[in-house]
């Protein structure tokens, strides 16, 4: 089945510094990736739309300047939350989408957890 | 825009009971695709039962069925025979249509399953 790897799944950083998290699809092209923010005992907030080859597209609200992300290949997406603070210590989710015949609809990686100290 | 609405925050039951989880939401378009999602403790997202708006039948995937209202735009999941393994976060999802993919989610239904 289709597999969306994530990395790293737990990171620690203090605060100030930059983080990067990747995530790739293992065996599907995926030309959206979609990056999401889930807070404790919450729900998947949407943060951001990633296209191979644009610039990606945000949801209201989401700082684009902290949170770069990166849709370099069909293969790629990168998510960097640049000088980080604690308030961004979340779980922070991947996912892309499926299509063709029967087998359609998101595929997830297994998440980050970021803790910023 | 569209909403979903999971109005159950918890529920438990015994094991080998059957439970239903309710899913309300709210959207002016006539296609579109409905998913139940399960979140264990791993936090990995599982797809539990998905169910396309233009089709009258309900999806069922093993112990697990879906009772969609196009007209109520209800959308609840039934689990049968309930195991311990389906302890878990549950989240109802709407996605408008290939095109426009972003899921939105319900805020979510933790089961307990009692042994």
């Amino acid at each position: 089945g289709a597999v969306v790897s994530q990395h790293p799944s737990r990171v620690i950083c203090k605060s100030g510094t930059s983080v990067k998290i990747e995530c790739r699809s293992l065996d599907f092209q995926a030309t959206t990736m979609f990056w999401y923010r889930q807070f404790p005992k919450q729900s998947l907030m949407l943060m951001a739309t990633s296209n191979e080859g644009s610039k990606a597209t945000y949801e209201q609200g989401v700082e684009k300047d902290k949170f770069l992300i990166n849709h370099a290949s069909l293969t790629l997406s990168t998510l960097t939350v640049t000088s980080a603070h604690p308030e961004d210590s979340s779980f922070y989710i991947c996912s892309a989408t499926l299509r063709g015949g029967s087998n359609y609809g998101y595929t997830f990686g297994s998440g980050t957890r970021l803790t910023v100290v | 825009a569209q909403t979903v609405t999971q109005s159950q925050p918890e529920m438990s039951v015994q094991e080998a009971e059957t439970v239903t989880l309710s899913c309300t939401y709210d959207t002016s378009e006539n296609n579109y695709y409905l998913f139940w999602y399960k979140q264990p403790p791993s936090r990995q997202m599982i797809l539990v039962i998905r169910q396309e708006a233009y089709k009258q039948q309900n999806a069922t995937e093993n112990r697990f069925s879906v009772n969609f209202q196009k007209a109520a735009k209800s959308f609840s999941l039934k689990i049968s025979d309930s195991q311990l393994g389906d302890t878990a976060m549950y989240f109802c999802a709407f996605m408008k249509n290939f095109g426009n993919e972003k899921l939105t989610f319900g805020t979510g239904t933790r089961l307990t399953i009692i042994p």
